[in-house]
């Protein structure tokens, strides 16, 4: 079955420490999101990838990194320097915009939690 | 100012009821437009796309006015289960190539 899976679900981290967060699609899909949710509010996009190779920083990239080494992995990294990584987050891939952008499929998402 | 907005609710009603929500979008050259639902501590999923001649899916009802720059969608004969957040989306085609705009979310519930 096609999907976007991302792991793991449950992660804590140790303040100092840095985590990679895994994403994967076989949709062939071209574009990959990441977004960050906070209890009670909305989506905020961290990253986003259109191609592989490229990626933009989203709203707020501080303290976060990403690669799009191949069309199908979207690591994001929650390094040191972010403040307040406690929180939901999720994965998007779509067709992307040169393929006029479909609805944007999200895999399960990962709980951090800084201990 | 935000590039989608959405009243945040909530939304409580009976069931059977029908209920409508707004979302307002900023960007003109704004080409894709959805509306998903997030049950609570899940990840959103589509609910439906949003086109200009207007769509129905069963009970959902969604509009695009593209003149005044807003997507509703509407719900008829509410159900229990159709107790959750309701995610508007827009996708920005234009400097931004692409990238997914979500508005914060109008959470529904719906009582027996």
């Amino acid at each position: 079955d096609g999907g976007i899976t991302q792991s793991p679900k449950y992660l804590f981290r140790k303040e100092g420490q840095n985590v990679t967060l895994s994403c994967e699609q076989n949709l062939n899909h071209d574009a990959m999101y990441w977004y960050r949710q906070d209890p009670g509010q909305g989506l905020r996009l961290i990253y986003y990838s259109q191609i592989v190779n490229d990626f933009q920083k989203g709203d707020i990239a501080e303290g976060y990194s990403v690669s799009r080494e191949k069309k199908e992995s979207f690591p994001l990294t929650v390094t040191s320097a972010q403040k307040n990584p406690t929180a939901f987050y999720l994965c998007a891939s779509s067709t992307g915009s040169l393929r006029g952008n479909t609805e944007a499929f999200f895999g399960q998402g990962t709980r951090l939690t800084v201990v | 100012r935000k590039e989608v907005e959405q009243d945040p609710g909530p939304f409580n009603v009976p069931e059977g009821a029908t209920v409508a929500f707004n979302c307002t979008y900023s960007n003109s050259a704004s080409q894709s437009f959805f509306w998903y639902r997030q049950d609570c501590r899940k990840e959103p999923k589509l609910l439906m796309s949003v086109y200009s001649s207007g769509n129905e899916d069963g009970r959902f009802t969604a509009q695009l006015n593209r003149a005044s720059q807003y997507i509703s969608l509407l719900i008829r004969d509410s159900k229990l289960s159709d107790s959750a957040t309701y995610l508007c989306v827009v996708n920005d085609r234009g400097s931004t190539l692409g990238r997914l705009y979500f508005g914060r979310g109008t959470q529904l519930t719906v009582w027996p």
